[in-house]
């Protein structure tokens, strides 16, 4: 099926520090994109969203950019906390309304 | 506000039983849901596309008459999966949106934790 990761890679940041996830999505067609954060036994949690018009889109202490060329999106996380440790998703909008979601980051938190 | 409820959170059954799973909008109307499930360590994988007073459109490899959608209302959708099996076992999730599609995000229950003996 369609993304189906098998293993969740990792990034590990010291607390306070900036982190940065990456995504690459598959379709060119697709004009929207959202970051989910899950956490261990829980639904996807919204973060922020960016419509294909924009290249980037700011939150509180999140970013997100869209480089549409290389259709790659990345989700940058200031000022790290360990509330923050899950695994980060990023789906993108396809053809009759359906949420395809990226392999996912494990972020990792320590103090 | 964009709550989506799911029920229940975990269910253990045997073998060739069937089990029912509730979604259901809160505080906003769905007229479309989406189902997804998710094994360990891996991504969300959409299973099927629930429609308000018609049938459900599932995605490729999804047996249809494994897992029955049923979408009554315009806040919920119940997933049952029939006769099943330990490869069932899985984390099973379902979302909807209050607003436009392709505009606005895709909100999740907590998910239904299946586990098949």
């Amino acid at each position: 099926g369609e993304n189906v990761g098998l293993h969740l890679p990792t990034l590990s940041v010291q607390e306070g520090d900036n982190s940065i996830i990456n995504c690459a999505y598959s379709n060119s067609a697709s004009d929207y994109f959202i970051w989910y954060k899950q956490e261990s036994g829980k639904g996807p949690q919204f973060i922020i969203d960016i419509r294909s018009n924009m290249d980037k889109r700011q939150g509180q202490r999140v970013t997100v950019l869209l480089n549409k060329t290389v259709k790659h999106l990345s989700l940058q996380i200031a000022a790290t906390q360990p509330g923050d440790s899950a695994v980060y998703f990023c789906a993108e909008n396809m053809k009759a309304d359906k949420l395809i979601f990226g392999t996912g980051t494990r972020l990792q938190v320590f103090p | 506000g964009a709550v989506v409820s799911q029920h229940p959170s975990r269910v253990i059954c045997k073998s060739g039983t069937s089990v029912k799973i509730e979604c259901r909008s809160l505080d906003f109307q769905a007229t479309t849901m989406f189902w997804y499930r998710q094994f360990p360590k891996q991504s969300l994988m959409l299973m099927a596309t629930s429609n308000e007073g018609s049938k459900a459109t599932y995605e490729q490899g999804v047996e249809k008459d494994k897992f029955l959608i049923n979408h009554a209302s315009l806040t919920l959708s119940t997933l049952t999966v029939t006769s099943a099996h330990p490869e069932d076992s899985s984390f099973y999730i379902c979302s909807a949106r209050p607003g436009v599609p392709g505009n606005s995000p895709l909100h999740f229950g907590n998910g239904t934790r299946l586990t098949v003996t």
